[in-house]
């Protein structure tokens, strides 16, 4: 079945750091992609998505690119902050369907 | 804006015992999702509405748990009979619609089991 693989966490950094997250899916069609969010003690929000291969999306300076060929979907920020301290999620939803299917999460810790 | 809202944040019931988990989706949203949450792990799906039908509930793990949005709105997730292994937090979301459209997430009710 259809599933998403991110890379383990905790991820540790220190401020100003690059980041990536590492994400690839499973589909046996053309998912949407997300990357949601969940800062302590709060819901999930949606950080950015892309709905087809090669589409880019970005938001709050991070971004992912929808690689079809590689089946990824990294994160990426060029220069995390403290606040950007969460639990990262990957997701997929299929065209034909409204489930999301989750990655397991990665947790980002910035050290001052 | 009121986001999605959910209550009890924290529920802890002995095992055996029924729990009923609220939901209150943004106003004028017709899709609403029921996930539930292991510790250290991604969300799983467990039912989905539509306004107030109950179009699929593929996910919900056993006849314990039952789901309805009666008028359209505020949903409940009931657990009859609870048993450890349904220890988790248990997120509700809405959308404008089903697909493509963005889900908006509540804080989630963590049930612990004793």
């Amino acid at each position: 079945g259809d599933s998403v693989t991110q890379m383990e966490g905790p991820v540790t950094l220190s401020e100003e750091a690059c980041l990536t997250i590492n994400c690839t899916y499973t589909a046996t069609g053309y998912p949407s992609l997300f990357w949601y969010v969940q800062y302590p003690g709060e819901g999930l929000q949606l950080l950015l998505k892309a709905t087809k291969a090669d589409d880019k999306g970005s938001n709050k300076g991070f971004e992912a690119t929808y690689r079809k060929e590689t089946t990824s979907f990294h994160l990426e920020k060029g220069s995390v902050q403290v606040s950007d301290s969460a639990v990262y999620f990957c997701a997929l939803m299929m065209d034909s369907n409204y489930q999301l299917i989750w990655g397991a999460g990665t947790k980002l810790i910035i050290k001052p | 804006g009121a986001g999605v809202s959910q209550s009890p944040r924290y529920k802890v019931a002995k095992r055996g015992q029924d729990v009923a988990l609220r939901c209150d989706p943004i106003s004028g949203h017709v899709s609403l999702f029921w996930y539930q949450q292991a510790l250290g792990q991604g969300p799983e799906f467990l039912t989905y509405f539509q306004n107030e039908a109950q179009l699929d509930k593929s996910g919900l793990p056993s006849d314990r748990f039952f789901a309805e949005r009666p008028e359209g709105s505020v949903s409940t997730l009931k657990i009859q009979r609870t048993q450890q292994e349904d220890s988790a937090v248990y997120l509700c979301a809405s959308s404008l619609d089903r697909g493509r459209y963005e889900q908006y997430f509540g804080p989630g009710t963590r049930l612990t089991v004793t």
